[in-house]
């Protein structure tokens, strides 16, 4: 079975700080999906970014960053120079296509940024 | 494209009541829909996978008799909650994929829920 784990339940910063979120997974699986996703207070689910299991390249995206890492099974995610819209709820989460994609969610980490 | 609508977007019912969520792809045909329940604070969980034009498939520890799903087209699936009392108030949130890119979810805005 596959398991998604977000540490950190809950992360404060001051404006214009850099924030990392952690992201371990685990599965047995070698073809997987691996996403990032932010829920604001309005709840609709935002997605940031899909990654397959067989691309370690990490990516940045404006402000944003992953670090995708087999060996470690983590895909971490960094906002840079964080603003007070990032206040958001972001969960990570993995899809195993041997299992028909379904998403499996990590518990998710609330940040707020304040002014 | 690839736009996910629910309605209705919120929802007050009382016990006892059925309440039913509709979930729509708009510009596209969905060959599978999810659906995930999240209350306060907690991440989202599946509660079943339905395909177009058979019977949704359910995860372990969710009541297919309480919640109904149909997915009767490619455009469309239903979520009945039958009964419902006070412990069934969540969020609920439709997901829909498309044959070509099953690896790839597009989400609804959410429903919630609230049982009197």
């Amino acid at each position: 079975a596959q398991k998604v784990t977000q540490a950190q339940t809950e992360i404060s910063v001051v404006e214009k700080e850099d924030v990392t979120l952690d992201c371990v997974y685990e599965t047995r699986d070698t073809t997987y999906y691996l996403f990032w996703y932010k829920q604001p207070p309005s709840g609709e689910l935002v997605f940031l970014i899909r990654r397959n299991s067989f691309d370690e390249q990490n990516e940045i995206s404006g402000r944003y960053s992953w670090n995708f890492q087999k060996s470690t099974s983590s895909f971490n995610f960094t906002i840079t120079a964080s603003q007070v819209v990032d206040s958001a709820v972001y969960f990570c989460a993995l899809a195993i296509k041997a299992a028909g994609n379904k998403l499996t969610f990590g518990g998710g980490t609330r940040v707020l940024v304040k002014p | 494209g690839a736009v996910v609508s629910q309605h209705p977007s919120r929802v007050i019912c009382k016990s006892g009541t059925s309440v039913k969520i509709e979930c729509r792809s708009l510009d596209f045909q969905a060959t599978t829909m999810f659906w995930y329940r999240q209350f306060p604070k907690q991440s989202l969980m599946l509660m079943a996978t339905s395909n177009e034009g058979s019977k949704a498939t359910y995860e372990q520890g969710v009541e297919k008799d309480k919640f109904l799903i149909n997915h009767a087209s490619l455009t469309l699936s239903t979520l009945t909650v039958t009964s419902a009392h006070p412990e069934d108030s969540s969020f609920y949130i439709c997901s829909a994929s498309r044959r070509l890119a099953a690896n790839e979810q597009f989400f609804g805005p959410g429903t919630r829920l609230t049982v009197l």
